[in-house]
């Protein structure tokens, strides 16, 4: 079957560094993607990643590993503002088929 | 630019009734996503369109159904509602994927579906 798995809840402080863990087992691999969801708001797009390595982005980072099936998301200078889930997907499928799979999201508290 | 919009913010229903749901896509967008998150669970795909056609949907019974048109918005149409169905129906549009990659997915506000 097709499995992602975030943690459920992270805390972090303002100014400080967050690493959000993102593991995936699924029949293939066409990219990851990671999005924030502020409460009662749409997901908004943060990353995609297709090759291993680490993609940055202003002070959000995403990496992957495929041969691990491992992502994580690098957030720094946290700011109250980036309080929200963090929704990692995967596209387990080649060619036309643009199905996402789902994690259940992580949600991101960030304290003063 | 508009965004992806979506209507109604919030419906009612009751068991066994019928619902459709509105999507217009960001102009240049071909590619509209449908999805399920229900409160605890994970956005479910449920279908995807593109040039008017329905490229791939999710594992939803057949009363959940929809369509694209010349102008590429969409509806989703839910029969027969359950219980279970309530939650935030999102919309989401992309340029038509193209090789074999991903084009970003931008998402509507969704619809809060509640079913009593």
């Amino acid at each position: 079957g097709q499995n992602i798995d975030q943690p459920t809840e992270m805390t972090a402080t303002e100014g400080a560094i967050v690493q959000i863990n993102c593991t995936y087992q699924t029949s293939g691999f066409n990219g990851l993607f990671w999005y924030q969801q502020h409460a009662g708001e749409a997901p908004t797009f943060l990353s995609y990643n297709v090759l291993d390595g680490l993609e940055e982005k202003g002070r959000f980072s995403s990496f992957l590993s495929r041969s691990k099936g491992y992502s994580y998301l690098l957030l720094k200078e946290l700011q109250m503002k980036d309080s929200a889930s963090y929704l990692c997907a995967v596209s387990p499928y080649a060619g036309n088929n643009r199905k996402l799979i789902w994690g259940l999201g992580t949600s991101l508290a960030v304290n003063p | 630019e508009a965004g992806v919009t979506q209507s109604p913010t919030h419906l009612i229903k009751t068991r066994g009734q019928q619902v459709t749901l509105r999507c217009s896509p960001i102009s240049g967008h071909t590619s509209v996503y449908w999805y399920q998150q229900a409160l605890g669970l994970g956005l479910q795909f449920l279908l995807w369109y593109d040039e008017g056609e329905e490229r791939n949907r999710g594992n939803f019974p057949p009363r959940f159904s929809g369509r694209q048109f010349p102008n590429y918005s969409s509806e989703l149409n839910v029969n027969a509602l359950e219980l279970e169905d309530s939650a935030l129906y999102l919309c989401a549009s992309s340029f038509r994927p193209t090789g074999g990659y991903h084009n970003e997915q931008f998402f509507g506000p969704g619809t809060r579906l509640t079913v009593l």
